[in-house]
């Protein structure tokens, strides 16, 4: 195991709402990233934290947010949920701004209805 | 075009065959290469790592062509247990950042 974890498993929301999803990063690491895998794609690249502040992102709309904590868990909000961001959310340790190679947690499968 | 283009797949083989899945990258600057294994509905685990010099890890070798921005992986005497989605992925310049391939799906038969 990665020692990466990722809650809630699974979610369930309806257009409109607004979702947050959490990352535990594995010890010593303080970078994360996240990545959104839509069915049969691979994953696409959202953003990057580097100890507690935005490293890089991806070619994703303002809605899309996040937070790094001092621990270096993280969090990635999405708002006004669409249809097409139902997919998977992964989110990536690593250690220093990403340079080590990243290891995945199991990710948060999200439905939007 | 995409910046990683993998074969669609699915491959269908044997038990014991040999499968060689191709990749191209689009930026020639790109820094690393990797090759990630799927399983149905879990998250990308890393295979190995992809050297210009070539590297092999059991059944597993591994090529990288800068020249030709293409990347390859071979497997050898395929295993049930080898069925899964193989991503290539790449480290384009600037921060660190993985941009993967839509992936292949292997899929090995008894």
């Amino acid at each position: 195991e990665t020692g990466v974890t990722q809650s809630p498993t699974h979610l369930i929301k309806t257009r409109g709402q607004q979702v947050t999803l959490r990352c535990s990063s594995q010890s010593g690491h303080n970078t994360v990233s996240w990545y959104q895998q839509a069915l049969g794609q691979g994953p696409q690249f959202i953003f990057q934290y580097y100890r507690e502040e935005e490293n890089g992102r991806g070619n994703f709309p303002p809605r899309f947010s996040g937070l790094q904590f001092p621990n270096y868990s993280s969090e990635l909000n999405v708002n006004a949920l669409e249809l097409d961001d139902s997919a998977l959310y992964l989110c990536a340790s690593s250690g220093d701004r990403g340079t080590d190679t990243q290891y995945f947690g199991p990710g948060t499968r999200l439905t939007v209805l | 075009r995409k910046e990683v283009e993998q074969d669609p797949g699915p491959f269908n083989v044997p038990e014991g065959a040999t499968v060689a899945f191709n990749c191209t990258y689009s930026n020639s600057a790109s820094q690393s290469f990797f090759w990630y294994r799927q399983d149905c509905r879990k998250e990308p685990k890393l295979l190995m790592s992809v050297y210009s010099s070539g590297n092999e890890d059991g059944r597993f070798t591994a090529q990288l062509n800068r020249a030709s921005q293409y990347i390859s992986l071979l497997i050898r005497d395929s295993k049930l247990s080898d069925s899964a989605t193989y991503l290539c992925v790449v480290n384009p310049p600037g921060f660190q950042k993985l941009v993967f391939g839509t992936g292949t799906r292997l899929l090995v038969s008894p």
